[in-house]
């Protein structure tokens, strides 16, 4: 069974440009979640969707924002980039929205510059 | 407030010696507790769990010990292997799962050395 993928892997961006990152679940998974992950704050959870619905939402700036295709593929988009904004970001799915385990992709590294 | 501490943000280790990780939470409602595995360049990938109502949950060479009125717990790799050097993450959940509930430490990188 396929892993979950994200695109593009690594990304550099000015600041105030805005990004959109993409995340295809684990076949049969329908939650997907997003993290953060940086050195000083460690993996710090974004948002998570569960039939095209935004279930919750981590303490990050409404410039964060994001949504859930019909076939659970997700996009993540970060308008008005800041330099803090640099990070690496994860995507998980689980099978559903009370799964425990979550199952993580490789992330996307993103620069901002 | 981290509510998940990892206070060792590196250990050296022996090939074929045991490798002890820790991890402390504070936070008493949490109800079930998971390790995951980073290498480099990849995501985190999920090693082993267990729930409050357990004290151990062995898989292998992993196994995990949940002392819940220390609020800690400590994963144990026996025999280290060289493919072990990774940096690990400990997460505890809120009940009912969900990724929101997930909260996860700040990781201890694992070198295992020949």
């Amino acid at each position: 069974k396929a892993g979950v993928t994200q695109t593009p892997r690594y990304l550099i961006k000015t600041r105030g440009q805005q990004v959109t990152l993409s995340c295809s679940p684990i076949s049969g998974h329908r939650s997907v979640s997003w993290y953060q992950q940086t050195p000083g704050q460690g993996l710090q959870f974004l948002f998570e969707y569960f039939s095209e619905t935004q279930r919750n939402k981590g303490n990050f700036p409404g410039r964060f924002s994001g949504r859930q295709f019909s076939n659970s593929r997700s996009e993540m988009n970060v308008s008005t980039l800041e330099l803090g904004d640099s990070a690496l970001y994860l995507c998980a799915s689980s099978k559903g929205p009370s799964s425990y385990e979550q199952y993580f992709g490789p992330g996307t590294r993103l620069t901002v510059t | 407030d981290q509510q998940v501490k990892q206070n060792s943000p590196s250990l050296s280790v022996q090939e074929g010696r045991i490798s002890i990780l820790n991890c402390d939470y504070t936070n008493s409602m949490f109800d079930y507790f998971l390790w995951y595995k980073k290498y480099p360049a990849e995501g985190p990938t999920f090693l082993i769990s267990i729930s409050s109502i357990k004290d151990k949950n062995e898989d292998g060479r992993f196994t995990v010990f949940l002392n819940k009125s220390a609020k800690h717990l400590s994963l144990h790799i026996v025999p280290s292997q060289p493919g072990d050097s990774a940096v690990y993450f400990c997460a505890a959940s809120d009940p009912g799962g969900g990724a929101d509930g997930l909260t996860f430490g700040k990781g201890t990188h694992l070198i295992i050395q020949p």
